[in-house]
């Protein structure tokens, strides 16, 4: 039940800002954004979550847009091992599960 | 050192074969998930517990279940009714029903 659309791929030089778009067209009013990234074979690491206003903590900053129908998760200063594949989710406070699709796959370039 | 432990990290099954992956967390959290992932795709639920002695079925419980004895506690049993088990299998926990999901490290499960 894909609520977002992330691109497949994504390349970034180490050092750089990575910005990873998500359009959630479709996202209802008490819905949240939230961002998990998953390094191979491991279990998917929680970044970030917000509704309405821009988010920072120590990993990453999220950016909504005011129409809420899309956003950007920024890694400011991209390292190898921010590799991974970064999935972006709106769920209900209510809802019963995380739906993850197929993520975006972030290489971080040295 | 709080989190969510499973195992085992491989595990082997015959056919035929029940098989159970362990998940424990001392976060105190009153909501337990298990999720399968297949290469390549997303994760999708099997089943989740809100609260100990209550759980419910996701969008693929045939051929799984678990208990809830404990709070600790939620562990997946892969029976033989489960025809295609070989998949990484993630457990997830949350401080309720509605707050943020915290995974656990897998547990890659293959069939002999």
């Amino acid at each position: 039940d894909a609520k977002t659309t992330q691109p497949t791929s994504m390349d970034c030089a180490e050092g750089r800002a990575a910005n990873l778009p998500c359009n959630h067209s479709t996202i209802s009013g008490n819905e949240y954004v939230y961002w998990y990234r998953q390094i191979h074979s491991q279990g998917p690491q929680y970044i970030i979550h917000g509704l309405k206003n821009n988010e920072t903590n120590e990993m990453a900053s999220l950016i909504i847009t005011e129409d809420r129908k899309s956003s950007t998760l920024i890694l400011p200063h991209a390292t190898l091992r921010d590799t991974a594949v970064y999935y972006c989710i709106v769920r209900l406070p209510s809802g019963n599960q995380f739906y993850f699709g197929t993520g975006t796959s972030l290489t971080v370039i040295p | 050192d709080g989190g969510i432990t499973q195992s085992p990290k491989y595990l082997f099954r015959k056919e035929g074969q029940n098989v159970t992956l362990s998940c424990e967390q001392n976060l105190n959290h009153d909501a337990m998930y298990w999720y399968r992932q297949d290469p390549g795709q997303g994760l999708r639920l099997i089943y989740y517990s809100q609260i100990v002695n209550d759980f419910q079925k996701g969008d693929i419980a045939e051929g799984y279940s678990v208990s809830r004895e404990k709070k600790e506690s939620f562990p997946l049993t892969v029976t033989s009714a489960q025809k295609n088990p070989t998949a990484f299998y993630l457990c997830a926990s949350s401080l309720d029903f509605e707050e943020t999901q915290y995974f656990g490290p897998g547990t890659r499960l293959l069939v002999l």
